[in-house]
């Protein structure tokens, strides 16, 4: 069965500290990659998404990813942190012919202090 | 607001009971999903729908779980005999065509107690 894996359940950064979060997939076929936040108290929203092309693709608020298919990876990056992107984060796939459905990691929770 | 609505916010209910949710999709997206997320996970598919026609359930959909899209509008999620595991945020999600064909919008999502 196919699934995500995030490999931090927790994190803690400092403002202005760099930021990667890992996140790998296990699905040989065509997928598409996103990442999505959670703010406190607000739904989730999409961050990024990778269809085709450019492997380096770029979000909103600073955020990039880049899918590295030999290695199923598709990891978040963002080079400075700051005290407002404190949220969950969640990587999801979308198998290119299954209906549309999203299969998530478990969540990264990100908490930057001050 | 032109967003993905749900309703209710909060459902707090005693086991056995039914509960209905209903979740309203931003206007003409012909595709509507249904997750469950529970505590320390990601959302988990249960079900999607393509206009009226619900096109694939989880297995994660039990029989006490049903969920219509009669319209092809908003949604209902209803859990017969609610159990206490079925605590959990049921989160409803829609996708439209064109430049945003693949991106998922999510609700603020239901979250149900079940005592």
């Amino acid at each position: 069965a196919q699934s995500v894996s995030q490999h931090n359940h927790h994190v803690i950064l400092s403002e202005a500290a760099s930021l990667e979060l890992g996140c790998n997939y296990s699905y040989g076929g065509t997928v598409n990659l996103f990442w999505y936040v959670q703010y406190p108290g607000q739904h989730l929203q999409l961050l990024l998404k990778y269809f085709s092309g450019d492997p380096l693709v770029k979000g909103i608020k600073g955020f990039e990813a880049e899918f590295i298919k030999s290695k199923f990876s598709f990891n978040l990056r963002k080079p400075s942190v700051q005290w407002s992107d404190t949220a969950e984060y969640f990587c999801a796939v979308k198998n290119y012919n299954q209906g549309g459905k999203l299969i998530f990691g478990q969540g990264t929770e990100l908490s930057v202090k001050p | 607001d032109t967003g993905v609505s749900q309703d209710p916010r909060h459902k707090i209910t005693k086991r056995g009971q039914n509960v209905t949710f209903r979740c309203d999709p931003i206007s003409e997206h012909n595709r509507l999903y249904w997750y469950r997320q529970t505590l320390g996970q990601g959302p988990e598919f249960l079900t999607y729908f393509q206009n009226e026609a619900q096109l694939e359930k989880s297995r994660l959909l039990s029989d006490r779980f049903s969920a219509e899209r009669p319209k092809g509008s908003f949604s209902t999620l209803e859990i017969q005999r609610t159990e206490q595991g079925d605590s959990a945020m049921y989160l409803c999600a829609t996708r439209g065509g064109g430049a945003l064909y693949n991106e998922q919008f999510f609700g603020p999502g239901t979250r149900l107690t079940v005592l």
